[in-house]
């Protein structure tokens, strides 16, 4: 089975500073890999998607993440954080069983921004 | 509005009464699923379906039911309560045209349960 580890259940930057969020995976073929943000009180939403197209993915609101199969990664960055960019943040995996597109999530890192 | 809306968003019951989490979404999407959040576990599949009258478990289908009458609803089913079962449920929706995968789950708000 697939699995990814988000090292890191708590990061805080200052307002201005890099974000690297970790996240690696395990996988026996080609992952899609994907990074969802949850605001507070909010559902998931998808921030970003690995599809095996580009290595380097942009998503919204600045993130981006990079595919590197030789370190079975695909951490989330941002140059600059914003008080706004405050959430918990979720990298998943596919585990395409035919018709069921389950995601298999990490633990979750909240990302805390200090003014 | 594009939306999956679940209801009750909150519920404190006891043990032992039944219950059902509805879940609706407005997309037309034939992919449905239901999650459930723990703190340092992540999300965690419950059941699944890929079409009407089509579920299936997912990792943690203990304690649960699920239906799908029409393409829109996919109700949760908590026949009989217990305190392990205290968490906060998502639903989650998807397009599926012909087997290929969009990997992109569009989620509901959330429902707080909590077994008493």
């Amino acid at each position: 089975a697939q699995s990814v580890t988000q090292l890191g259940s708590h990061v805080s930057v200052s307002e201005g500073a890099l974000v690297l969020l970790r996240c690696n995976y395990s996988s026996s073929v080609p992952p899609y890999l994907f990074w969802y943000v949850q605001y507070p009180n909010q559902g998931l939403q998808l921030l970003l998607k690995y599809t095996s197209a580009a290595t380097l993915v942009k998503g919204i609101n600045g993130f981006e993440a990079e595919f590197k199969k030789s370190e079975t990664s695909f951490h989330l960055t941002k140059p600059s954080a914003h008080m706004s960019d405050a959430a918990e943040y979720f990298c998943a995996v596919s585990d395409i069983d035919f018709g069921n597109e389950k995601l298999t999530f990490g633990t979750g890192t909240r990302l805390t921004i200090i003014p | 509005e594009a939306q999956v809306t679940q209801n009750p968003r909150y519920l404190i019951t006891v043990t032992g009464k039944k219950l059902t989490v509805t879940c609706s979404q407005n997309m037309n999407h034939e992919y449905m699923s239901w999650y459930r959040q723990d703190p340092g576990l992540g999300l965690r599949q419950i059941y699944y379906s890929m079409n009407v009258e089509v579920t299936d478990k997912g990792d943690v289908p203990e304690g649960y039911k699920v239906s799908r009458k029409e393409k829109r609803n996919f109700p949760l089913i908590l026949e009989s309560p217990s305190p392990n079962q205290t968490s906060l449920y998502f639903c989650a929706s998807s397009w599926q045209t012909s087997g290929s995968y969009t990997g992109e789950l569009f989620f509901g708000e959330g429902s707080r349960l909590t077994v008493l």
